[in-house]
C-alpha cells in the first residue's frame, strides 16, 4: 500500500517561480490537506478538501491555490513563490469518521527552499 | 481560540529513563478529540492515539501511556524505558470543529525528544 505519496520531496525555486507540489491517495478517503511546518510552530493548515470537488482555506492560505479535480489528488500551486514559503510541505488524507475527527495519514512531506 | 501548547521544546534523556512530554489544549467545543503524533527522522509523521472528550480513563499501550485530565486540559504522554528507537518530535493536536460537521486538526509546536545511549 502506497498510502500518500507526495511529488516532489525536494524542490529549489527562485523568487517568482511557480510550481506544483502534487498528492496522491490509494485509500479512497474524503478527506485531504495539506500542512506546512516550520521550526518551532508545529505544522499549520494551508487549505483542506472534503471531497472532490470541493477547497477550503486553512489558516495560513495566502499565496498558495489548491485543486482537488479527482477524489484521489489534491494539488497545491505556488503562483509566485516567496522566501517565507521556504517550508517543508506535508500532504495528509483521512476518512470520514465521526464527523471528520479523523485519524490522517501524512506523506514523506516535500521540502521546498525558495532563494 | 483553539490551541495546543507543548511548552517542552527539546528533551533529552539517557536509555531506559522514563519521559513525559506534556499537552495542554484550549477549546470551547464540548465535544472534541486529542490526538499524538510521532515524527522520527525519516520524517513522515506517524498516528499514535486518538482519545475523545468524553473518555477519561488513561491508556496504556507497551511502553506508552498517556494521560488526559480535562480538569487541567491536559494530554500529557509517557514513554517507559526509553529506547533510542523513541528519538524524534511527537505532535500533540486537537480537533477543531468546522461548518459542516467537519474538523481539522490544530497542532502543537512539537517536542524533540532525544533518547542517548
Amino acid at each position: 500500500n502506497a498510502g500518500v505519496t507526495q511529488t516532489p520531496k525536494f524542490r529549489v525555486l527562485k523568487t517568482g517561480q511557480s510550481m506544483t507540489l502534487l498528492c496522491a491517495q490509494d485509500m479512497n478517503h474524503e478527506y485531504m490537506y495539506w500542512y506546512r511546518q516550520d521550526p518551532g510552530m508545529g505544522l499549520r493548515l494551508i487549505h483542506y478538501s472534503v471531497g472532490e470537488g470541493t477547497t477550503a482555506k486553512g489558516e495560513v492560505p495566502d499565496g498558495y491555490n489548491v485543486s482537488r479535480l479527482k477524489k484521489q489528488n489534491f494539488l497545491l500551486g505556488l503562483e509566485s513563490a516567496a522566501p517565507s514559503q521556504t517550508s517543508v510541505y506535508f500532504c495528509a488524507s483521512g476518512d470520514s469518521y465521526l464527523s471528520g475527527a479523523n485519524v490522517l495519514t501524512f506523506g514523506a512531506g516535500s521540502r521546498l527552499t525558495v532563494l | 481560540a483553539q490551541k495546543v501548547t507543548q511548552a517542552q521544546t527539546e528533551i533529552s534523556v539517557v536509555e531506559k529513563e522514563d519521559v513525559t512530554l506534556d499537552c495542554v489544549y484550549e477549546t470551547r467545543d464540548t465535544t472534541y478529540y486529542l490526538f499524538w503524533y510521532k515524527q522520527p527522522p525519516s520524517g513522515e509523521l506517524v498516528f499514535l492515539i486518538r482519545r475523545n472528550s468524553f473518555d477519561e480513563q488513561n491508556e496504556i499501550s507497551g511502553r506508552y501511556s498517556w494521560n488526559f485530565q480535562k480538569s487541567t486540559s491536559s494530554f500529557n504522554f509517557t514513554i517507559t524505558a526509553s529506547q533510542v528507537v523513541d528519538s524524534a518530535v511527537y505532535f500533540c493536536a486537537l480537533s477543531e470543529r468546522l461548518s459542516g460537521g467537519y474538523n481539522k486538526l490544530i497542532f502543537g509546536a512539537g517536542t524533540r525528544l532525544a533518547v542517548h545511549p
